[in-house]
């Protein structure tokens, strides 16, 4: 266990579905984030929270909706997707101010849209 | 351009020798520098950060020349082990929690 954990593992999906995805970090990190990673392309930045206040929203199409109550938990809202969403969802957090440790990503959520 | 580039391999290589990966990035104010590892259908892992001065961790000797805006990762004495896709990555202080940038990752494979 990495510390960051996000469920569901799997995820299949109509177009008309409404779901979510949930991840919680037992670091002690205040920055969480959400990144896409298809295959052949690089990880995309979705959002970043920092102290629970989002701070980035890398013109993400609205029918993703994250969510952040606290540090401690980050969801992320689908609904009306498309089957190019199809990707693995990670999710990650670190501390906000100096990054000598990078990011601790979660196993994330492989979500398949039919 | 990719603001951070890889070449994505494969590098197919025997057990035993030595595999160096480079990495180029755009962004000259990026202010920080990594090497994630990631097996497949796993997720990224933190594998080391990359100094100006050089630094080695075991077997990895990883890069930066700031100038020309360059990174790499030096393994030595490949096990089976070190196959996975290992991604540079760099970073930028927002204000508002970090914001790295991945690369699309340099796939190694270890061979008997």
């Amino acid at each position: 266990e990495t510390g960051v954990t996000q469920t569901p593992r799997h995820l299949v999906m109509g177009m008309t579905n409404k779901k979510s995805l949930k991840c919680e970090q037992h670091l002690g990190h205040n920055a969480m984030y959400w990144y896409k990673q298809s295959a052949k392309k690089p990880l995309e930045l979705m959002f970043v929270y920092n102290f629970k206040e989002q701070t980035e929203n890398n013109s993400v199409p609205s029918r993703f909706s994250p969510e952040c109550p606290n540090s401690s938990h980050l969801f992320l809202h689908l609904h009306t997707l498309q089957p190019e969403d199809s990707a693995l969802y990670l999710c990650a957090s670190s501390h906000s101010g100096g990054l000598d440790y990078g990011y601790t990503f979660g196993s994330g959520t492989r979500l398949t849209v039919v | 351009r990719k603001e951070v580039e890889q070449d994505p391999g494969p590098f197919n290589v025997p057990e035993g020798a030595t595999v160096a990966f480079n990495c180029t990035y755009s962004n000259s104010a990026s202010q920080s520098f990594f090497w994630y590892r990631q097996d497949c259908r796993k997720e990224p892992k933190l594998l080391m950060s990359v100094y100006s001065s050089g630094n080695e961790d075991g077997r990895f000797t990883a890069q930066l020349n700031r100038a020309s805006q360059y990174i790499s990762l030096l393994i030595r004495d490949s096990k089976l082990s070190d196959s996975a896709t290992y991604l540079c990555v760099t970073y930028i202080g927002t204000g508002g929690g970090n914001k790295l940038t991945f690369g699309t990752g340099t796939q190694l494979k270890v061979e008997l």
